[in-house]
């Protein structure tokens, strides 16, 4: 069974330019994560979606963030405009509702100089 | 406030010995859960075990078990016969009680695990 797929797994950017990293959940997964990972702050929760709607995005740092889940199979967080302190490494995860763990896809390590 | 402690920044095991990594955790909630999660250098993030706060027996997967004391608020991994690719980073989270569509996870800072051959 293929995993959650995420999409640049690699992202190197000037400042200011427009980033949209792409994920795939696991289907018949209903819930959908956005996670970022930096040493200083360890790993922190952005956004999460149940059925393609946002339940809880208190995560996300600013404006310059947007997550978007069109359909159950696709998602996508966009940093607009990008900055130096948005490199990390950025996760999707995805779980089914009938189970508590989350299955976490390879990641993207976005670097912005 | 909900919060997950693991005081060990790094540890060291002879590879076949056993490892206990230490997780503690913070809540007010009856209803709860515990996990563990394994982070490679490779990067990815790997769910190991759960356990929730009613269930009976500590939780095993393997060669990874749950060693869960509610009274003392501590959900520690046991890893047995510990192999060269155990070496990783390791993670405790906690889930909030549930409630609607709430699934966020508290997570720990993490223990960096060296496994010697």
């Amino acid at each position: 069974d293929a995993g959650v797929i995420q999409s640049p797994r690699h992202e190197v950017t000037e400042m200011g330019q427009e980033v949209t990293l792409r994920c795939k959940p696991i289907s018949g997964h209903d819930y959908l994560f956005w996670y970022r990972q930096t040493m200083m702050r360890g790993l922190e929760l952005l956004i999460y979606f149940n059925n393609n709607v946002p339940i809880d995005d208190s995560g996300m740092p600013e404006d310059r963030f947007s997550a978007k889940m069109p359909n159950a199979s696709f998602s996508t967080l966009k940093i607009q405009p990008s900055e130096p302190r948005d490199s990390a490494v950025y996760f999707c995860a995805s779980s089914f509702k009938g189970l508590w763990e989350q299955y976490f896809g390879p990641g993207t390590r976005l670097t912005v100089t | 406030a909900q919060k997950i402690t693991q005081t060990q920044p790094g540890m060291f095991v002879q590879e076949k010995e056993a490892v206990t990594l230490d997780c503690t955790y913070d809540t007010s909630d009856q209803s709860y859960g515990l996990f563990w999660y394994k982070q490679p250098s490779s990067g990815e993030m790997i769910f190991l075990i759960y356990q929730g706060s009613y269930d009976e027996q500590n939780a095993t997967e393997g060669r990874y078990s749950l060693n869960f004391q509610k009274a003392r608020k501590s959900a520690n991994l046991v890893i047995s016969a510990s192999q060269l690719g155990d070496s990783a980073m390791y993670f405790c989270a906690m889930r909030e009680a549930y409630a609607g569509n709430n699934r966020k996870l508290i997570w720990g800072l993490g223990t960096s695990l060296a496994v010697n051959p």
